[in-house]
């Protein structure tokens, strides 16, 4: 299994410019998760589904957006790219509550510099 | 808002030594993961506590939850160099799908 895997790894966009970040995962969990981590801070939750088809907000959702079509699959687009969103960007994903399996996977991240 | 809290913000030892790390919460909790990254690299999970457990351990890892002062702590025990890594506490405060990260402790590990 591949397990969580993000693209780009690296990201470079001048401020208004949109992108969207891919995020999969081939575990069929239910549940995938973005986080954004600033230096010297811990994660915080963007946007989060627990399922295809639903998704909800977390701490830090404004400028993003998701969909979930797929178990799959969870991109995190970014509409219109601000400075403050200069971030290494974090794509999780787990069981959920099934069995109590509530681990997360993380991908190996996509550093984003937005000028 | 940061659910967890660790304590120190940053550790330095010589290898051998155990490592003691902490990690404190404000509101009721289902369970406590710690979760460690390397430099550069994601979050990977070390283990899970319940909030009916006390103690739990892991070959050289041991992590207490005291759910009356909302506080765990991890201790890993004859530390190496390749220890050396960012520790995070997450809770689950606000539920299963939406775990809250502290800002971590990060150890280094002297050889």
């Amino acid at each position: 299994n591949a397990g969580v895997t993000q693209t780009p790894k690296f990201q470079v966009l001048k401020t208004g410019q949109s992108m969207t970040l891919q995020c999969a995962q081939d575990m069929n969990h239910e549940y995938m998760s973005w986080y954004r981590q600033d230096p010297g801070m811990g994660l915080r939750l963007i946007h989060y589904s627990v399922g295809a088809g639903i998704t909800d907000q977390g701490e830090v959702p404004n400028g993003y957006n998701v969909s979930r079509s797929t178990t799959e699959d969870f991109p995190l687009r970014l509409l219109s790219a601000a400075p403050s969103q200069t971030s290494v960007y974090f794509c999780a994903s787990s069981y959920g509550n099934r069995g109590g399996q509530y681990t997360q996977y993380f991908g190996p991240g996509t550093r984003l510099t937005v000028l | 808002s940061q659910q967890g809290e660790e304590d120190p913000q940053a550790l330095s030892i010589q290898e051998g030594e155990n490592a003691t790390m902490n990690c404190s919460y404000k509101t009721s909790i289902n369970n406590l993961q710690w979760y460690r990254q390397n430099s550069g690299r994601g979050l990977v999970h070390l283990i899970l506590i319940r909030s009916n457990e006390r103690e739990k351990h892991s070959g050289r890892l041991r992590v207490t939850l005291d759910t009356s002062k909302k506080s765990s702590s991890l201790l890993i025990t004859a530390s190496r160099a390749a220890d050396t890594a960012s520790y995070f506490c997450a809770t689950d405060s606000q539920g299963a799908q939406k775990l809250v990260f502290g800002q971590g402790t990060r150890l280094t590990i002297n050889p």
